[in-house]
């Protein structure tokens, strides 16, 4: 019974295409949040979210979308992909705790994108 | 701004042997930290956290780290690795008075447990 569960799981596609990624956890917690793994193993934070609301977008293009439809998924839309979002993404979901986030991350097992 | 030092890209050891990862920080006010592991193609487990109270802590796999806030230190250990703790390792931070900061990671840390 997966935790935090991705889908797809390897994406290949050409250059200027739009692709999503979906995302869902049955943890019950209230954040989620996409990271992106490049080339080099670098975890960087791209979005995150608090019961449904965006509270953290850290510089990413807006080619990239997320939205919530509710607090258990968190999808990743991305529009004319170009050659540097090769990559891994993955989700993640933790339980704030009376407004402080001390919870452990709990991560998918990545989304691995190659653009051609 | 919060950021974590990982000053080795490869640690080698033993099995048997004990093994030390090391983990620097840089944050504003309290630190939340942690320890993840990545084996290939999956995604990121976790370890163990220091959120307050004892310095030294304990987490899965055997695995412990001791919290050092004069030396900003965070470094993970095992007294005895195993091959299969052949991974890479990620130390994280979060700045703790803010409500819903970011968990920053380090570049990660490959361990080579040879038998």
């Amino acid at each position: 019974d997966t935790a935090v569960s991705q889908t797809p799981k390897y994406l290949v596609t050409q250059m200027g295409n739009d692709k999503s990624i979906k995302c869902e956890q049955n943890l019950g917690h209230d954040t989620m949040y996409w990271y992106k793994q490049d080339s080099k193993k670098f975890l960087k934070i791209m979005f995150s979210y608090n019961n449904k609301e965006l509270i953290i977008n850290e510089t990413v293009p807006n080619r990239f979308s997320p939205k919530s439809p509710d607090k258990a998924h968190l999808n990743l839309h991305i529009n004319s992909l170009e050659l540097g979002d090769s990559a891994v993404y993955f989700c993640a979901s933790s339980q704030a705790r009376r407004g402080r986030n001390t919870g452990e991350l709990f991560f998918g097992e990545g989304s691995r994108l190659t653009v051609l | 701004a919060q950021s974590v030092a990982q000053p080795e890209d490869q640690v080698n050891v033993a099995e048997g042997n004990p093994l030390t990862v090391k983990c620097t920080y840089s944050v504003s006010g309290n630190p939340y930290l942690f320890w993840y592991v990545q084996y290939p193609n999956r995604g990121l487990q976790f370890l163990l956290k220091y959120i307050t109270g004892d310095n030294l802590v304990k987490g899965s796999y055997g695995f412990e780290a001791e919290f050092n806030k004069s030396q900003t230190s965070f470094h993970l250990k095992k007294p005895s690795a195993l091959v299969s703790d052949s991974a890479l390792y990620f130390c994280a931070v979060r700045e703790g008075n803010s409500g819903y900061s970011t968990l920053t990671f380090g570049k990660g840390t490959m361990l080579l447990v040879s038998p």
